[in-house]
């Protein structure tokens, strides 16, 4: 059975600092992985989407890679801001699973950056 | 990508009531899926609606609590039957792209008293 772990459940930064949320997850036979935003009372945003053949997707300050076979992602955030406080969510599909668009979540990083 | 919209956005209902919540998509889709989100946890799956066909509900979610209706690729309603306090979460729709990215509405939270 899949399982989604991430850390630190919580994460306090100076505005400016680079920083690093992971993400890790027991079954390597994934289909993709994705990391998304919660931001209070708002729905979620996806940021980026790793299919299960790449290492790693970049989207302005963000870059997340992809270590498959140790079953790890990492979420690096660059020159962080305050808005960028929010809950971060790792999600993977499992390539086992007939519904291969099925998400298991991890429980989120909660960050927050101060001004 | 795609937008979504939700209804309502919050609701505050009595226990032994019902509430439908609508989800409507701005792009057809096959694949249309309803999560929970209770205080404090991650998400979790309730079910995937496939046009054309019955709900699928994952392990501790049954019709007759969460029945589905997807009547078309741009909509399906989810309702929570006979709520109980428990029932208090926030509930999303969310659809998946060809290119496996899921895309979610903004949500729905309700409160059962």
């Amino acid at each position: 059975k899949q399982e989604v772990t991430q850390i630190p459940a919580a994460l306090s930064v100076p505005e400016g600092e680079n920083l690093v949320l992971n993400c890790s997850f027991t079954d390597s036979a994934i289909y993709n992985l994705q990391w998304f935003r919660q931001d209070p009372g708002k729905g979620l945003t996806s940021l980026l989407l790793i299919q299960s053949s790449q290492r790693e997707q970049t989207s302005g300050r963000l870059n997340a890679s992809l270590d498959k076979s140790s079953g790890r992602s990492t979420l690096y955030i660059a020159a962080s801001q305050p808005g960028d406080s929010a809950t971060y969510l790792c999600a993977v599909s499992s390539s086992n699973a007939g519904n291969n668009r099925k998400l298991i979540w991890g429980l989120g990083t909660s960050l927050a950056v101060n001004p | 990508s795609a937008v979504i919209s939700q209804k309502p956005s919050r609701d505050i209902c009595q226990r032994g009531t019902s509430l439908t919540i609508q989800c409507q998509v701005d792009s057809q889709v096959t694949m249309m899926f309803w999560y929970r989100q209770q205080p404090g946890q991650s998400l979790t799956l309730i079910a995937t609606a496939n046009q054309g066909s019955e709900a699928t509900y994952e392990s501790g979610f049954v019709i007759d609590k969460f029945p589905i209706s997807r009547p078309n690729l741009t909509f399906s309603t989810l309702t929570v039957s006979n709520m109980s306090p428990e029932d208090s979460s926030i509930y999303l729709c969310s659809v998946a792209t060809g290119g496996g990215t899921q895309y979610f509405g903004p949500g729905t939270r309700l409160l059962v008293l």
